[in-house]
């Protein structure tokens, strides 16, 4: 069975600080993977993929690991705005049923 | 947002009944999903589509079936509603398998 692990958390941060999730993922053949933010009742959003080399967005960093099959993420200068649940999501490697989402990691960002 | 449309948004209705969720993209997306979202589960696959009339289970599949006989629609059917499938229903629409899906903002159930 193909799996993605996420700490549910929640992990409650200040204002301004910084703050990183890590996820493990099974699948060895997976070829793509992201992260992607729910607010409370509504809908999974894109957040930014995941590149091997690394990326950033503005204050979102993600970095892939694929010998150790670990993703993480992290956001600097937290924002009040951040409070969600973020979720990582790995390729299912070929097939057609498309990806596999974690339980994800709910951040609460405190004032 | 995407072009995505689901109908109804939200829906009570009793054990027994048949239930039918619509999924609309406007993108001409070829994959369309179908997940359901409870509290400990996260998201979980019912059905997917890779196709017209080309459909397949996901996860969680029993109790439910799919059709697609249109690019733009995907239909989830409930041919006998229970209380375990009041849940979140998410539909989801990408371009490939192995790229982002895009979500509607999805359709809350319950089954009395």
């Amino acid at each position: 069975r193909k799996e993605v692990e996420q700490d549910p958390g929640p992990f409650n941060v200040p204002e301004g600080a910084t703050v990183a999730f890590n996820c493990t993922y099974s699948n060895s053949a997976s070829q793509s993977f992201f992260w992607y933010r729910q607010d409370c009742r509504k809908e999974p959003k894109l957040l930014m993929s995941v590149y091997s080399s690394g990326n950033e967005d503005g204050r979102f960093t993600a970095q892939l690991n694929r010998a150790s099959q670990y993703i993480s993420l992290l956001i600097r200068d937290s924002k009040l705005s951040d409070s969600a649940t973020y979720l990582c999501v790995v390729s299912s490697g070929g097939g057609a049923d498309g990806l596999t989402f974690g339980k994800g990691t709910h951040l609460i960002i405190q004032p | 947002d995407a072009g995505i449309t689901q109908s109804p948004r939200h829906k009570v209705t009793e054990t027994g009944t048949p239930v039918t969720l619509r999924c609309h993209q406007t993108e001409n997306h070829r994959y369309m999903y179908w997940y359901r979202q409870d509290p400990g589960h996260g998201l979980r696959l019912i059905h997917y589509s890779y196709g017209v009339k080309d459909t397949d289970k996901g996860e969680v599949s029993d109790g439910y079936s799919v059709s697609r006989s249109k690019t733009e629609d995907f239909l989830l059917t409930l041919e006998s509603a229970t209380s375990s499938q009041t849940s979140v229903y998410f539909c989801a629409i990408s371009t490939g398998s192995n790229q982002p899906q895009h979500f509607g903002d999805g359709t809350r159930l319950s089954i009395l």
